[in-house]
């Protein structure tokens, strides 16, 4: 398995601010991912982080509004920039790691709340 | 494309009762599928997986689940709930054919009653 970390565990914002919310994983992989969790909702994917690139977004979702940064195998950081309490959620790393191409291990979460 | 159905949102059993989640998929090609659990304030854990061979599946827990390509179901059970049982389920659906992409199920609230 892989062992991730996610830092904050948990914030509170007031809109229009900015929050960079940082993902470590414990070995290098191949893929990583961010997740949206809404209040009693399944999971959204964000985008997939790049190594050294800009990352892959998903319909709905804008580099503007979630600049994420992949500079190595282990670690990426995703921003919600110009918050709304609209952006309140859970937000998810993932990774997939090399040789396991078909199973994703999860981070803790960052559990977001925008006033 | 492909697409996850859970039926039930939430489902509530009693403890020592047997415990099943529903999963219906679709995909155009064979499915590689899984079941995950989210405790409260917590990431999520992998229960299980199908990706080829067996059919029927066993994980984490005394959980286990059957691909059934014919009912394109992949329903997760377990024959004794426990309390420690009560958390979040989501199935879900990926290949990784050109592009990696998982679908997750709206997920099911599993509920235990003492």
């Amino acid at each position: 398995s892989a062992v991730i970390s996610q830092k904050p565990s948990r914030d509170i914002c007031q809109r229009g601010t900015s929050l960079t919310i940082q993902c470590q994983v414990d070995s290098q992989v191949t893929m990583m991912f961010w997740y949206r969790q809404q209040p009693g909702q399944s999971l959204t994917l964000i985008a997939t982080a790049n190594q050294g690139s800009e990352a892959t977004y998903e319909s709905g979702f804008v580099i503007d509004k979630f600049p994420i940064s992949r500079p190595n195998l282990t670690f990426s950081t995703l921003t919600v920039s110009n918050m709304s309490p609209e952006d309140s959620s859970i937000y998810l790393c993932s990774v997939v790691r090399q040789g396991a191409t078909h199973e994703q291990f999860f981070g803790p979460g960052t559990r977001l709340t925008v006033l | 494309a492909q697409s996850v159905t859970q039926l039930g949102s939430h489902v509530s059993v009693s403890e020592g009762a047997l415990v099943l989640l529903r999963c219906n998929y679709s995909s155009s090609v064979p499915p590689y599928l899984f079941w995950y659990v989210q405790y409260p304030n917590q990431g999520l854990q992998l229960l299980l997986k199908y990706t080829t061979g067996a059919t029927l599946v066993k994980g984490i827990n005394g959980f286990e689940a059957e691909f059934k390509k014919s009912e394109t179901s992949f329903h997760l059970t377990k024959p004794s709930a426990h309390m420690s049982d009560a958390a979040e389920y989501f199935c879900a659906v990926n290949r990784n054919t050109g592009g990696f992409k998982t679908i997750f199920g709206a997920g099911t609230r599993l509920f235990v009653k003492a």
